[in-house]
């Protein structure tokens, strides 16, 4: 009954490789996200879908390809593997992207690029 | 842009009351939050304020000042669970949630 689940948990690969981590809420949100947390820490957004329309897109190397096939699931491929990618990838979702609606995350998957 | 400030770790012992501070400037303002995380766990969300004042969940409260951009999570009666890293977010546009750099809260016994 896990309510946002990603896979892998942890993925090592080396650099120059293709990856993709999957992600599927059964929470019945509408909206999905991808964050980035570095060694220190430092949680950063790096998309939203909302039903599954890109809604937000920071500034994050086109090396890395988001892909929503219906509201539940929203994946991330990564092309071109590189050292600086190595970091905690979470996926979390939300009733919708309004202001007061609280996110839900995913585990993580921890990305190591040796 | 957006950028909030909170301190990096916070000491305190079991039973004791603790204050997390979190400043913030933003082009926009919709509320702040407060999630926790535990190590080699995910976020969990604690808190929102959209409003000036104080909101008590159990023994977590979260305070906000939107006149002073300031906010702060008060967590009484510590337990040792309660060590984990503190993040409080401002959400300043559609589905924007930004986060601080995180308060490394560490309860010892």
């Amino acid at each position: 009954d896990t309510a946002v689940s990603q896979t892998p948990k942890y993925l090592v690969t080396q650099m120059g490789n293709d990856k993709s981590i999957k992600c599927e809420q059964n929470l019945g949100h509408d909206t999905m996200y991808w964050y980035k947390q570095d060694s220190k820490k430092f949680l950063k957004i790096m998309f939203s879908y909302n039903n599954k329309e890109l809604i937000i897109n920071e500034t994050v190397p086109n090396r890395f390809s988001p892909k929503s096939p219906d509201k539940a699931h929203l994946n991330l491929h990564i092309n071109s593997l590189e050292l600086g990618d190595s970091a905690v990838y979470f996926c979390a979702s939300s009733p919708n992207p309004g202001r007061d609606s609280p996110l839900h995350f995913g585990n993580g998957t921890r990305l190591t690029v040796t | 842009g957006q950028s909030l400030e909170q301190p990096s770790e916070v000491t305190a012992v079991e039973g004791a009351i603790v204050q997390i501070n979190c400043t913030y400037q933003t082009s926009g303002f919709y509320g702040l939050s407060w999630y926790q995380q535990h190590d080699g766990g995910a976020p969990t969300f604690l808190s929102y304020n959209a409003l000036d004042g104080l909101e008590e969940t159990g023994r977590f409260s979260s305070f906000l000042s939107r006149s002073d951009s300031y906010g702060y999570l008060l967590l009484q009666e510590l337990q040792m669970k309660d060590s984990a890293s503190y993040f409080c977010a401002v959400r300043s546009g559609y589905s924007t949630l930004t986060f601080g750099k995180g308060t490394m809260l560490l309860v010892s016994p």
